[in-house]
């Protein structure tokens, strides 16, 4: 299987700031990386889809960057409905494994 | 609008199985495979597997082959997840996503409301 870490499982920013998760797969896996939003007691949104495509009604301040092994979601000004946790996933081969999660708080 | 609308939650007691179900709408049913994925309480996300619509074929994670069995009903665009031999381990949110290709390149842009299913004796 291939295993996704998200080394930073929170941080902590302030509205307005450039925040950076990082994701890193196990083995190289071409562009085949997702990002998906989930907030409490909601389901996960999809953000960003083969590493660096914006999905359609997503803000553009989010972006995805990365290929290979190591990939990255970029949120360019936080603002105050980005406060959630943030899991990548690949779906490169099965079975689609997913990030542990970085949980964005506020400072 | 592309909808998915799960069952209402379940208790379950240790050993049993439990369906949940996940229904389509809003696009044509047998275009897009239908995954499911478990969030235990407090934890992350886990894939548990997928069905085509269209022709009813399946894949499973290992950790659930022999415990799960996914089908689909075309005539009600309704896609199921039975999952079997449940233990406390399996209380969870169950979410059902529907995947969209670009390329080669899967993702899961719409997802249910989740289905809520609690193991306790």
């Amino acid at each position: 299987d291939i295993q996704m870490t998200q080394s930073t499982s929170s941080l902590s920013a302030s509205v307005g700031d450039r925040v950076s998760i990082t994701c890193r797969a196990s083995q190289r896996m071409s562009s085949f990386l997702n990002w998906y939003q989930q907030k409490p007691g909601q389901a996960p949104k999809l953000l960003i889809y083969a590493a660096s495509n914006l999905q359609s009604g997503v803000p553009s301040r989010f972006s995805g960057s990365g290929s290979g092994t190591d990939f990255t979601l970029t949120i360019s000004s936080l603002q105050p409905e980005d406060f959630a946790t943030y899991y990548c996933q690949q779906t490169y081969r099965t079975p689609y494994t997913f990030g542990q999660g970085t949980k964005v708080e506020i400072k | 609008q592309v909808q998915l609308v799960q069952s209402g939650a379940d208790v379950k007691r240790p050993g049993a199985s439990v369906k949940a179900s996940c229904k389509a709408s809003g696009y044509t049913f047998t275009t897009h495979r239908i995954h499911w994925v478990r969030q235990a309480p407090g934890q992350g996300l886990e894939w548990m597997g997928g069905i085509n619509p269209s022709g009813g074929t399946t894949t499973y994670a290992q950790k659930f082959q022999g415990r799960v069995t996914m089908t689909s009903d075309t005539a009600t665009s309704t896609v199921y997840m039975e999952l079997t031999r449940l233990g406390s381990e399996d209380s969870a949110i169950y979410f059902c996503a529907r995947v969209s290709i670009v390329g080669t390149a899967d993702f899961f842009d719409f997802w249910g409301q989740g289905t809520l299913v609690a193991v306790s004796s």
